[in-house]
């Protein structure tokens, strides 16, 4: 029973365009949450990391959002560039959980189109 | 600063065989982490150490084992290796949890 889903295994997205990546989850003990990105042949590097007291977080071109009542989290990439090509996984923790251990989605393959 | 190396970088194993996956960390971290990769199914956590000395099971720890030899390092041993341990194994360290630091990848066929 995967408690974190990431539902779209693909996103193909023009150059300039809004690249937008989704993820549920199921364990209502989360209470942060962060985002992910893998290059082929590399390990996965953090992106960006929201906790469960916001509802938004931004750095640069990559937001997150959270929507704790849906149990759904989103993040938008504006504007998508070629070199944001990579795997993202959504990943999730319970800081109760002993070894306070990420709980990863399936990831989501996104190709930015030049 | 070399952050969290991993070797081998590719190996391939007949079943039955066994073998070693090494993993150090130069950040001083106290927590260390095995996670394999499968197609579809993200990164699945095997085990981890959360503090020298201590090693815990996590989501998919059958046929390993594992030996937080001291805080930098943190290796994974196959016993009798199998087809269905063909993966994509990646070490990984954080200071709390949180937000973990990878390692490259050790890119495995068992056979």
């Amino acid at each position: 029973d995967q408690q974190v889903k990431q539902n779209s295994p693909s996103l193909s997205v023009q150059e300039g365009r809004i690249s937008i990546l989704n993820c549920d989850y199921t364990n209502s003990m989360f209470d942060y949450f962060l985002w992910y990105k893998k290059y082929p042949a590399e390990g996965p590097t953090f992106l960006i990391s929201i906790s469960s007291i916001k509802d938004k977080n931004e750095d640069g071109r990559f937001t997150v959002f959270l929507n704790k009542s849906a149990k759904h989290l989103s993040l938008h990439i504006v504007p998508s560039q070629p070199g944001d090509s990579a795997v993202y996984f959504c990943a999730a923790g319970d800081p109760k959980a002993a070894g306070n251990k990420l709980t990863f989605g399936g990831g989501t393959r996104v190709l930015v189109k030049p | 600063n070399a952050g969290v190396t991993q070797t081998p970088k590719f190996q391939v194993l007949k079943t039955g065989q066994s073998m070693t996956l090494q993993c150090a960390q130069d950040m001083n971290h106290n927590s260390m982490y095995w996670y394999r990769q499968d197609p579809g199914m993200g990164l699945r956590l095997i085990y981890y150490s959360a503090s020298e000395g201590t090693t815990d099971k996590g989501e998919v720890p059958n046929g390993y084992n594992v030996s937080r030899l001291n805080k930098r390092e943190f290796s994974l041993r196959l016993e009798s290796a199998a087809p269905s341990q063909t993966s994509v194994y990646f070490c990984a360290s954080s200071i709390t949890g949180e937000k973990l630091f990878f390692g490259s990848g050790t890119q495995l066929s068992v056979l």
